[in-house]
């Protein structure tokens, strides 16, 4: 069971926009901690999408886009494309009981 | 050009041991942090041991305190994460990651390619 909570999946024809959501709790993304976003294709490593609650690293796309609010986040790909499609984490600090950088289960992007 | 070589993943009996090792480049290797995440087959990350620059500080999750160690080698560039009473639900591939400072370590900026650790008789 993940600290953080995703959907195991979502999905788009390509355009459209998505969002994948990620639920926390007072002691992570509640307690104000940065949320980071990473993007997983099949038998790799993950990358870094998303830092600093809506923050992209050089050369990711700009229609990838991240925010937060109170215990939740998202994460909205906007003009979603097929080479988009892959597995996205969550990520955040946890100053409580659960360890201190904690994950979603990870939301599997399916473009149509 | 930042670069992480994960290596030492094998096949490894029940209650045996294994040492990983992250070869670092392209950055100076002391300035950061450095940590191991782990992800089993068919599942999601899991943040699993954190080291200093220093090696002053060094934190672990609960699944594996008490048996897995993180150490250092800044001289080498390298960061290591040693295994003992290995278990089958240890089997996964291991990461290393380094740490993306922001006022404090807020999570990863870069990671290996992952190291394959197989428990099983």
């Amino acid at each position: 069971q993940s600290v953080l909570t995703q959907p195991p999946s979502v999905s788009g024809a390509p355009g459209q926009r998505v969002t994948i959501s990620c639920t926390g709790s007072s002691s992570n993304i509640g307690a104000g901690h940065d949320v980071l976003w990473y993007q997983q294709f099949p038998r790799t490593a993950p990358k870094l999408l998303i830092h600093g609650d809506n923050n992209r690293p050089s050369g990711v796309p700009d229609r990838f886009t991240g925010s937060k609010s109170g215990t939740s986040a998202s994460l909205a790909i906007s003009g979603v494309q097929a080479e988009d499609e892959a597995d996205y984490y969550c990520q955040s600090y946890d100053s409580g009981l659960s360890g201190r950088w904690v994950f979603g289960g990870g939301t599997k992007l399916t473009v149509l | 050009e930042v670069q992480l070589v994960d290596s030492g993943g094998k096949l490894v009996q029940p209650g045996g041991s294994l040492r990983l090792s992250c070869t670092a480049s392209g950055f100076t290797f002391d300035f950061y942090s450095m940590s191991w995440v782990r992800q089993a087959p068919g599942k999601g990350l899991e943040w699993l041991s954190y080291i200093s620059g220093t090696s002053l500080e060094t934190f672990y999750a609960d699944s594996v305190k008490g048996r897995f160690t993180i150490s250092r080698d800044n001289a080498e560039n390298s960061l290591y994460l040693h295994m003992n009473s290995l278990r089958e639900e240890d089997t996964a591939v291991y990461y290393c990651a380094r740490g993306l400072w922001s006022g404090y370590y807020t999570g990863f900026d870069f990671w290996g390619q992952g190291t394959l650790v197989t428990v099983s008789s």
